[in-house]
């Protein structure tokens, strides 16, 4: 079965700095994999999603992300941290098998900037 | 475009008691999910309903359950409540179709039982 494992239950960083959220994905086969946002009291919003077409995959925010299937990583990363980013942050990764469609998440990173 | 809409967005019931969610999804999307996001467990998969029929179910007891309507709304049910069970439960709906479509989830149901 397909899993996530999300590396840092919280990380805090100066707003201005790099944001580097880590994600490996545990497949058999190609994974497709997702990362979500959320913000205290809301429900998750799609940041970004692998779609095999390309290995850095560009969302929204200014968030990116890039697959490296050799290290089964899927490392969520935003150049410049901004108060707004702080939420907590899910990866997720599909399960296989045509038509039955479940997503697995990851127990999340909370994300902490500081001023 | 109109978002994933759950109703209540807070309860408040007492152990032994019932209780349902409900659940409209994005016009257009025919799959409904529902997720329990528990304090300290993350995110588990709850159900998930297609065209009116259970298609998948977590690892949840039978006093969990739901279900859809042709207008693809959903409904989450809940019987002899217990002290766990309270949590923030997310309904997501998703495109039919394409392998890699994305859950878009509503902002949640937060249950206390008392």
């Amino acid at each position: 079965a397909q899993s996530v494992t999300q590396l840092g239950s919280h990380v805090s960083v100066s707003e201005g700095a790099l944001v580097l959220l880590r994600c490996n994905y545990s497949s058999s086969v190609p994974p497709y994999l997702f990362w979500y946002v959320q913000y205290p009291n809301q429900g998750l919003q799609l940041l970004l999603k692998y779609t095999s077409a390309a290995t850095l995959v560009k969302g929204i925010n200014g968030f990116e992300a890039e697959f490296k299937k050799s290290e089964t990583s899927f490392h969520l990363t935003k150049p410049s941290a901004h108060m707004s980013d702080a939420a907590e942050y899910f990866c997720a990764v599909r399960n296989s098998g045509g038509s039955n469609y479940k997503l697995t998440f990851g127990k999340g990173t909370l994300l902490t900037v500081n001023p | 475009e109109a978002g994933v809409t759950q109703s209540p967005t807070h309860l408040i019931k007492t152990r032994g008691q019932q209780v349902t969610l409900r659940c409209s999804p994005i016009s257009g999307h025919t799959s409904v999910y529902w997720y329990q996001q528990a304090l300290g467990l993350g995110l588990q998969f709850l159900l998930w309903y297609d065209e009116g029929e259970e298609r998948n179910r977590g690892n949840f007891p039978p006093r969990f359950s739901g279900r859809q309507f042709p207008n693809y709304s959903s409904e989450l049910n809940v019987n002899a409540l217990e002290l766990e069970d309270s949590a923030l439960y997310l309904c997501a709906s998703r495109e039919m179709g394409f392998g890699n479509s994305p859950l878009h989830f509503g902002n949640g149901t937060r249950l206390t039982v008392t």
